[in-house]
Parts: structure tokens; sequence; C-alpha cells
């Protein structure tokens, strides 16, 4: 079974650009989850998707971030336009029910100049 | 909302000791508290989770503990190994939600 896939595995870009990350998540996981660490701190939840609805988007920092997950498969999350304190890793998650246990992908390393 | 303290950030034993990482949480209704190893260059992976309801709950060298009534739970790790080195998260969450809120992190060194 492939696991959470998560692309590209690191990104660098100029502040004011536009940057998407995206998740392929286990396949038949309905709950899909996005997440931030910035260099030192704690994880951060950002959003929880059921398939393709929003279920919980309380985690979004403000309206640079949009996330999608059309069809209830892969997920976009975009950065626009990014600035300095974008920076971080994120990580994706999935789950089979919310009582599950949550299988992260590797994450994407966001640099911002 | 939750908030979760993890103690120590950075930890150093020689392999063979054994290794204990402290948590506390905020929130009297959170029930289920999991606990992730990051290696290097990987994402979180899930290694043991506990749920209010139990006091312990062991898995081979690795042992978590709770105790609502304190708030806290631990992160017990028996003769480690170097491949044991890595960062351990806690988290704690309420189990209408399970949106975990993370520890800070302890980054476990294993001395060969």
């Amino acid at each position: 079974e492939a696991g959470v896939t998560q692309f590209p595995s690191h990104s660098v870009i100029e502040k004011g650009q536009t940057v998407t990350l995206r998740c392929d998540p286990i396949s038949g996981h309905d709950n899909l989850y996005w997440y931030r660490r910035v260099m030192g701190k704690e994880i951060k939840f950002l959003l929880h998707f059921v398939k393709e609805s929003k279920q919980d988007e309380s985690g979004m920092p403000n309206n640079r971030f949009l996330a999608e997950r059309t069809g209830g498969t892969y997920s976009t999350l975009k950065v626009q336009p990014a600035e300095l304190e974008d920076s971080g890793v994120y990580f994706c998650a999935s789950s089979g029910g919310a009582g599950q246990p949550q299988h992260f992908g590797d994450g994407t390393r966001l640099s911002i100049l | 909302g939750e908030n979760v303290e993890q103690h120590p950030s950075t930890l150093s034993v020689q392999e063979g000791d054994s290794a204990v990482i402290k948590c506390t949480y905020s929130d009297s209704a959170s029930n289920y508290f999991p606990w992730y190893k990051q290696e290097l260059g990987k994402g979180p992976q899930l290694i043991i989770d506990i749920r209010s309801n139990v006091g312990e709950k062991k898995d081979q060298r690795i042992a978590v503990t709770l105790n609502k009534t304190a708030k806290h739970f631990s992160l017990h790790i028996t003769e480690t190994q170097p491949e044991d080195s890595a960062v351990y998260f806690c988290a704690a969450s309420e189990g209408g939600s399970y949106i975990p809120t993370f520890g800070r992190g302890t980054s476990l060194i294993v001395h060969p």
C-alpha cells in the first residue's frame, strides 16, 4: 500500500510569489489533513477535509492560503502571495476515519526568501 | 483551546539506557494521546497511543502512561538503541474531532 505522498519535497520561492503544494492521500482515505511546522515549534493543524468538503479550517492562518480537494482524492494547498513567515514544513496526513490513526507524508519544506 | 507542553527539548542517552519524555495538557476534555516519531527527512509516524480510559499501555520497548487527574502523560523507551534517535512528538485531542494539538518535540539522541 502506497503511503501519503507530497510534492514537491522542497520549494524555494521569493516573497510575493505563488506556490502550490500537493498531497496524495492513501487510497480510500476520506479524511485528509494539512499541518505546518515552523522551525523549532510545534506541528500546527491547518485544516481537515472529509472527501471534498472542508470539515474544519480553523487553523488556516489567513486568506493567502487556499486549500482544495476536488473530487475527494488529492489535495492542493496554495499560498498566494507568499510572505517570509510562511516558511516551514507543510505536512499532509490521511486517515480512514476520524477516530483512526493519521498517516503522515514526508512533508514539503517551503522557504520564502 | 488545548495547550500541550513537552519536556525536555533535547535528550541524550547512552545505548541501553532508558529515556523518558513528559507532556502536560490543559484541556480536561482531551481523551486521546498519540505519540509520533519523526526521523530525519521523514514525516511523523505514530508509534503508540493511549486513550483516557487506560492508565498505561506497552508495546515491546515503549510504554506510555497517563495521569488524567494531573493532566500529564509520558513516553518511556527502555533499552534504547541508536535507531531510536529521532524527534518525538506528543499530542492530545478531544475524541469528537481527533485533531491533535502537538507538543514542540523532543530530540532524542542515543549514543552507541
